[in-house]
């Protein structure tokens, strides 16, 4: 069982360039979300999704857009990089309800 | 979701017990209160959640007050692997959205 699964695991972007941030789960979770990491701080909400076609915006959304296809993936795309984005970005998977999540190891960007 | 406050740091021995306070005096009726763990640079791992009765699973026990304002998290024989930092999270039902404050780090040592 794999659980949550992040890729790539690290990565380097020049401004203005754009990417997509891959996560993937095999435990059939209804609730996926994307969270930032900055140096000191806790981790912010950047959008979640509570099933395939359903997507929300969370704390900190402005640069980042999502969609959810299917139930497995949950891609984070970055349209145009800024510096402001390097951080350490991690994805996560929940059943519905009142359960715990599972979180991916991470993608640690850097824009230069 | 209600405001946590932890104490940002703490020692423990290992093989002693870990006692990690939080505290939610304003947390509503319908918010559970979950614990997560960060090692260093890993994803958070979740541990236990709480909605009033105490808890037990294989990594730790979860204890919360009768009034609901307070809980603990027991680490019931801490090891260097427990070296970490912890978050304590109320999170009402239905919510999507993990608020994480800056913890406790937790220091294990031998």
């Amino acid at each position: 069982n794999a659980g949550v699964t992040q890729t790539p695991k690290f990565q380097v972007l020049k401004t203005g360039q754009s990417m997509t941030l891959q996560c993937a789960q095999d435990m059939n979770h209804e609730y996926m979300s994307w969270y930032r990491q900055d140096p000191g701080m806790g981790l912010r909400l950047i959008h979640y999704s509570v099933g395939a076609g359903i997507t929300d915006q969370g704390e900190v959304p402005n640069g980042y857009n999502v969609s959810r296809s299917t139930t497995e993936d949950f891609p984070l795309r970055l349209l145009s990089a800024a510096p402001s984005q390097t951080s350490v970005y991690f994805c996560a998977s929940s059943r519905q309800g009142n359960y715990g999540y599972t979180f991916g190891s991470g993608t640690r960007l850097t824009v230069v | 979701d209600a405001k946590t406050t932890q104490p940002p740091s703490m020692d423990c021995a290992e093989g002693r017990a870990a006692n990690l306070p939080c505290n939610h005096s304003t947390i509503s009726g319908n918010e559970y209160v979950y614990w997560y763990r960060q090692i260093h640079s890993q994803g958070p791992q979740y541990i236990i959640h709480g909605l009033k009765n105490n808890e037990t699973n294989e990594m730790a026990s979860l204890i919360i007050t009768e009034d609901r304002k307070s809980s603990t998290l027991i680490l019931p024989h801490a090891t260097l692997r427990d070296t970490a930092v912890y978050y304590c999270i109320a999170m009402g039902a239905g919510s999507y959205q993990l608020t994480f404050g800056k913890g406790t780090k937790l220091s294990v040592i031998p």
